[in-house]
């Protein structure tokens, strides 16, 4: 089944320790988002690429950083984690004729 | 930034039980999307609506876009246990999702 794919599903690190999350779609969708989601809040829109346009949102600190080699693929960096990243981040995607976006099961990372 | 306004906050309700939920806005948006998450798992779509007044049905879901285009109702019919979950509403404006802050959905047997 064509689907997003986050790995790991929980991630660890130390505070300052730099961490990457993945992200791969089997759906070959143009458009990959990263959102951050803490707990009880919506999904907050980090940044996006369109096919390997980097859109970055103005209030995402820039601690975090992506990378996407190709369309299957996409990483999010956080360069030094602190105490406040800790939360849920969930990859997403769609097709450049729909706005309709899917959603990966996330990473879930916790900093000690 | 923008805001969408989603209600209730909560809820808790019998199975068998119907359940409506809402989301306005003072912004006129073009798509409404409904998506449902559940604990530790990504947001998961269920109806996507794209024209004022359209009504939409998935199932015991039915979803609707608001004449005025600046808000939008679904609606979840005879409830069941597996229906529990964080529900949330998004619009679509500049090209971006803003979502609703959720609504919780708890089903007792």
């Amino acid at each position: 089944d064509a689907m997003v794919i986050q790995n790991p599903r929980y991630q660890v690190t130390q505070f300052g320790k730099p961490v990457t999350l993945s992200c791969s779609q089997t759906l070959n969708h143009n458009v990959m988002y990263w959102y951050q989601q803490k707990s009880s809040q919506a999904p907050k829109l980090l940044f996006h690429y369109y096919d390997k346009d980097f859109n970055n949102e103005a209030d995402t600190p820039d601690n975090f950083q992506s990378r996407r080699p190709n369309t299957s693929f996409c990483f999010l960096d956080i360069r030094s984690p602190g105490l406040g990243d800790a939360a849920m981040y969930l990859c997403a995607t769609r097709r450049t004729s729909s706005y309709e976006q899917f959603f990966g099961p996330g990473t879930r990372l916790t900093v000690l | 930034g923008q805001q969408l306004n989603q209600s209730p906050q909560s809820m808790f309700i019998q199975e068998g039980e119907d359940v409506s939920m809402n989301c306005t806005s003072s912004s006129i948006f073009n798509t409404w999307l409904w998506y449902k998450q559940d604990p530790g798992e990504g947001p998961v779509l269920l109806i996507a609506l794209y024209k004022a007044g359209e009504l939409t049905s998935n199932g015991r879901l039915t979803a609707q876009f608001g004449i005025t285009r600046k808000d939008s109702f679904l609606n979840i019919s005879a409830s069941i246990p597996s229906d529990v979950g964080i529900y949330f509403c998004a619009g679509l404006l500049t090209g971006k999702l803003i979502f609703g802050q959720g609504t919780t959905l708890q089903v007792k047997p």
